[in-house]
C-alpha cells in the first residue's frame, strides 16, 4: 500500500513532441505528489509538485495531471527538448511522517 | 550560497573497511535523509533524521550507521557488514516539521566503489 508504481521504465520522444510519464498509488493518505528530474551523476532536483485538492498544475512546459478517484498522476512535458533528457521520478508523501515514497524512475530520451 | 554538500564525489575502498560519507547543509533544515541509488534504479531510503540527536532506520539500514550531532551535518558510515556497498549515495534535507514542508533538496551525491 506504500508503493508508487511508475511507468514506463524508459521513453523515447522526438524533439517537439509530448512526453508523458504515469504514476499510480494505493494509499489514500498521500497528500503531496512531487516530480523530480535527475541528470546522470547528479542528485535529483524538484521539478513540480501537486496536492490532491487540484486536478492540474502547470509550470512552463511541465504539467502534472492528477486523478484522485483513479489514484493516478502524470507528468506531461510539452515541446520536449534534448535538454529534457534525464531520469524522472514521481513520489508521494503524507503529512504524518514527511517521508517520500519513490517511483522506480523513467529514463527519458529526446531525439533531435 | 545555500545548499547541500557531499564529499568526496568519488570514493574507493577495499572490502572490509568502514567508510564515512559526509553530508552538510546550510539551509537550516530540520530533516535530513540518506538514500542509496543503484544503476538504473530508484532511490532507497537508508536512514533519516527529523531532528538533532534523533534518527530512524529506512528501508535498507542494515550495514549502515548515522549520527546527527549537529543540525547541519548527517554523516553516513558504510560498515563492512554491508554486503554490496558499491552504489551512488545521495543526501537530502527538507524543512521538515517546523515548516510542514515535504520538499527534499538533494546534494550532488557520492559514488562509492568497494573492491
Amino acid at each position: 500500500q506504500q508503493q508508487v508504481k511508475q511507468s514506463p521504465q524508459s521513453l523515447i520522444v522526438q524533439k517537439g513532441g509530448i512526453s508523458i510519464i504515469n504514476c499510480a498509488y494505493e494509499n489514500t493518505a498521500f497528500d503531496y505528489f512531487p516530480w523530480y528530474q535527475q541528470f546522470p551523476g547528479k542528485g535529483p532536483a524538484l521539478l513540480i509538485a501537486i496536492r490532491p485538492d487540484v486536478s492540474e498544475k502547470k509550470e512552463g512546459r511541465f504539467t502534472i495531471s492528477f486523478n484522485k478517484s483513479a489514484k493516478q498522476f502524470s507528468l506531461h512535458i510539452m515541446d520536449s527538448q534534448p535538454g529534457d533528457s534525464a531520469t524522472y521520478f514521481c513520489a508521494a508523501s503524507m503529512r504524518s511522517n514527511y517521508q517520500l515514497i519513490w517511483g522506480a524512475g523513467t529514463k527519458l530520451i529526446i531525439k533531435p | 550560497d545555500g545548499g547541500i554538500t557531499q564529499s568526496p564525489k568519488y570514493l574507493f575502498r577495499k572490502e572490509g573497511q568502514n567508510v564515512t560519507l559526509s553530508c552538510e547543509q546550510n539551509l537550516n533544515h530540520d530533516a535530513m535523509y540518506w538514500y542509496r541509488q543503484d544503476p538504473g534504479q530508484g532511490l532507497r531510503l537508508i536512514y533519516y533524521s527529523q531532528i538533532v540527536n534523533d534518527f530512524q532506520k529506512g528501508d535498507i539500514a542494515e550495514g549502515y550507521s548515522v549520527s546527527r550531532e549537529k543540525k547541519e551535518s548527517f554523516p553516513l558510515t558504510v560498515t563492512s557488514a554491508q554486503k554490496n556497498p558499491t552504489a551512488f549515495y545521495l543526501c537530502a534535507s527538507s524543512p521538515g516539521l517546523a515548516e510542514s514542508s515535504y520538499e527534499q533538496y538533494f546534494g550532488p551525491g557520492t559514488r562509492l566503489t568497494v573492491t
